[in-house]
């Protein structure tokens, strides 16, 4: 079965440092891999996503992600930290039809 | 513009009424899902639906069911509401195939008193 790994609920962040937001999964096929960010009362939008392909992967916003498989990982990058970065973000594995595991998701505040 | 709407942002319940949450996607996409968000849990899959008339259980679905009578709306039922149902409730559509990327809409508060 399927499941995603998201530590730290809460994340600190300094504006203009990085954003580093890690996600490791298991998964007995390769999945299909997703970062979703959802800000105060708002559904999920998506960042980025990989299916096959390179594995450095670039969303919206600047962030970036890159999947590991030797990890299981697929980290969420952005350089530069904005005040606008504050969110909830969660990283989703898929590796069957319909089926989409979500990790606990990470608090991101940002600190002027 | 993909497009998930749910019928309302904020919902307040009594115990042991039936609620109704309501979705409607305009792009025509064969899947539905609801999901609920809790603190700390991240989002749980309650029903999902892969075509008019059709669903699956998700893995929550204790307490709800759904009706899909139509391809664009996807309709989310407490038939008695207990206070542990108070949760946000994410209303989601891909298309067909199952893997693809989902969009969600913009959620319902529901508190159950």
């Amino acid at each position: 079965a399927q499941s995603v790994t998201q530590l730290g609920s809460h994340v600190s962040v300094s504006e203009g440092a990085l954003v580093l937001l890690r996600c490791n999964y298991s998964s007995s096929v390769p999945p299909y891999l997703f970062w979703y960010v959802q800000y105060p009362n708002q559904g999920l939008q998506l960042l980025l996503k990989y299916t096959t392909g390179a594995t450095l992967v670039k969303g919206i916003n600047g962030f970036e992600a890159e999947f590991k498989k030797s990890e299981t990982s697929f980290h969420l990058t952005k350089p530069s930290a904005h005040m606008s970065d504050a969110a909830e973000y969660f990283c989703a594995v898929s590796d069957s039809p319909y089926r989409l595991a979500f990790g606990k998701g990470n608090q991101v505040v940002v600190i002027p | 513009d993909v497009k998930v709407t749910q019928s309302s942002r904020y919902l307040v319940k009594r115990t042991g009424e039936k609620v109704f949450l309501e979705c409607v996607q305009d792009m025509d996409h064969e899947n539905m899902f609801w999901y609920r968000q809790d603190p700390g849990l991240g989002l749980r899959l309650i029903y999902f639906s892969y075509d008019v008339k059709m669903k699956e259980k998700g893995d929550i679905p204790e307490g709800y069911s759904v009706s899909r009578e139509k391809k664009e709306r996807f309709s989310l039922i407490l038939e008695s509401a207990s206070t542990n149902q108070t949760s946000m409730y994410l209303c989601a559509s891909t298309v067909a195939g199952g893997q693809e990327t989902q969009y969600f809409g913009p959620g319902t508060r529901l508190l159950v008193l």
